[in-house]
């Protein structure tokens, strides 16, 4: 069975930073891109990033471009979202999303149950 | 950035047929994928490529795609069926993920 687990949420100043983490199990983790989605609450779903399974190719949403970095550390079956210079907005549930294949655009076959970021002062 | 658009509500009675639309340019060269998330949980997949149906997910639900427009129909609609419904594609170069907006399916 498939489990993504997100942890490393919370409450953070405007400006500040924060590591989210997504621990994988149940599959072969380096066969597969993962991505990370997000949702303001009360809004839709927000795709933030994605990187394929060797971690060599990444790509992210205009809305975080040079704010956020995806990576992975295959023989822990981790994948990561680095947050920096954080705003309001980017306040949201943050979704682990596996891809149903090693590609960018493929669709998530399994997510976990999210983790909340507050930016707020 | 590229975009595609979902009706922000449709409403059907219980046993009627619920279509839910989304439109973008590049649908016509991308496949579009539908999710359906309930309140407080993680979103679910209900159809993949188009209209193939996953494993566990009732027949009541179908896709489909003309030119830049793509529709989840569910047929014989049950209150269970109530929740916001995703969709999802690429831009035309395959390489940027991007949803629609949602669509909240009320069964009255």
């Amino acid at each position: 069975e498939v489990q993504l687990v997100e942890s490393g949420g919370g409450l953070v100043q405007p400006g500040g930073s924060l590591r989210l983490s997504c621990a994988a199990s149940g599959f072969t983790f380096s066969s597969y891109a993962m991505s990370w989605v997000r949702q303001a609450p009360g809004k839709g779903l927000e795709w933030v990033s994605v990187i394929r399974g060797s971690g060599g190719s990444t790509h992210y949403a205009d809305s975080v471009k040079g704010r956020f970095t995806i990576s992975r550390d295959n023989s822990k079956n981790t994948l990561y979202l680095q947050m920096n210079s954080l705003r309001a907005e980017d306040t949201a549930v943050y979704y682990c999303a596996k891809v149903d294949a090693d590609m960018v655009n493929g669709y998530f076959d399994n997510w976990g149950q999210g983790t909340l970021v507050t930016v707020s002062s | 950035s590229y975009e595609v658009t979902q009706p922000p509500s449709v409403s059907v009675s219980p046993g009627q047929t619920a279509r839910i639309t989304c439109s973008g340019d590049a649908l016509p060269n991308q496949y579009a994928y539908w999710y359906q998330q309930k309140a407080g949980q993680a979103p679910v997949l209900v159809i993949h490529k188009d209209s193939e149906r996953p494993s566990g997910i009732p027949e009541r639900f179908s896709g489909s795609s003309s030119g830049t427009t793509v529709t989840l129909t569910i047929s014989g609609v049950q209150a269970e069926d109530e929740g916001d419904y995703y969709c999802q594609s690429a831009d035309s170069s395959g390489t940027y993920v991007v949803f629609g907006g949602g669509t909240k399916l009320t069964v009255v």
